[in-house]
């Protein structure tokens, strides 16, 4: 298994470009989350997926959009990136019906926006 | 959830048993106790998780209070590669929640 899997690493945009961060897992989980992590502080939660075609948002959404058409699949869109969207991405993946179960964790993709 | 206080930084010499604290006095009966970790750069990998019981596995052993007010987290033999930002995380049905963690570094 590779697990969960992020597209690309490292990127660079302009103010007002847009964007779309992959992330794919071959675990057939249910749960798929999508993180920011800002310098220096713990991840912040952007958007959630309880299952395909199911999504909802979590702690700070603002400025970003998600799909979620596979199990597999759950990209995360940015529409006109601001600088205050420059931060390391992380998607996490999750088995299991209930609230409980460990997350795993792609590699991230860096973000800067200039 | 409850939230979780855990100190800012530790130091541990390679070899020894790491110690890693988290106070969470506000835990309610059906949240259980998370710590993942994250080093350098990489995305978090999940460590061990409990609920009243000490828990072992092949990474560390979590060790709760009887009151489950608070937990303690130990690496038996740190090595360098145990350097990372560990994190205490108190969960029931709801999202995990990230805190600034304990940055530890394990020196030869």
């Amino acid at each position: 298994n590779a697990g969960v899997t992020q597209t690309p690493k490292f990127r660079i945009l302009k103010i007002g470009q847009s964007m779309t961060l992959q992330c794919t897992q071959d675990m057939n989980h249910n749960y798929m989350y999508w993180y920011r992590q800002d310098p220096g502080m713990g991840l912040k939660l952007i958007y959630y997926s309880v299952g395909a075609g199911i999504t909802d948002k979590g702690e700070v959404p603002n400025g970003y959009n998600v799909s979620r058409s596979t199990t597999e699949d759950f990209p995360l869109r940015l529409e006109l990136a601001a600088p205050s969207q420059t931060s390391v991405y992380f998607c996490a993946s999750r088995g299991g019906t209930g609230g409980g179960g460990e997350q795993y964790f792609g590699p991230g993709t860096r973000l800067t926006v200039t | 959830d409850a939230k979780t206080t855990q100190p800012t930084s530790m130091d541990c010499a390679e070899g020894r048993a790491a110690n890693l604290p988290c106070n969470h006095s506000t835990i309610s009966g059906n949240e259980y106790v998370y710590w993942y970790r994250q080093i350098h750069s990489q995305g978090p990998q999940y460590i061990i998780h409990g609920l009243k019981n000490n828990e072992t596995n092949e990474m560390a052993s979590l060790i709760i209070t009887e009151d489950r007010k608070s937990s303690t987290l130990i690496l038996p033999h740190a090595t360098l590669r145990d350097t990372a930002v560990y994190y205490c995380i108190v969960k029931g049905w709801g999202k995990l929640q990230f805190g600034a963690g304990t940055q530890v570094v394990v020196t030869p």
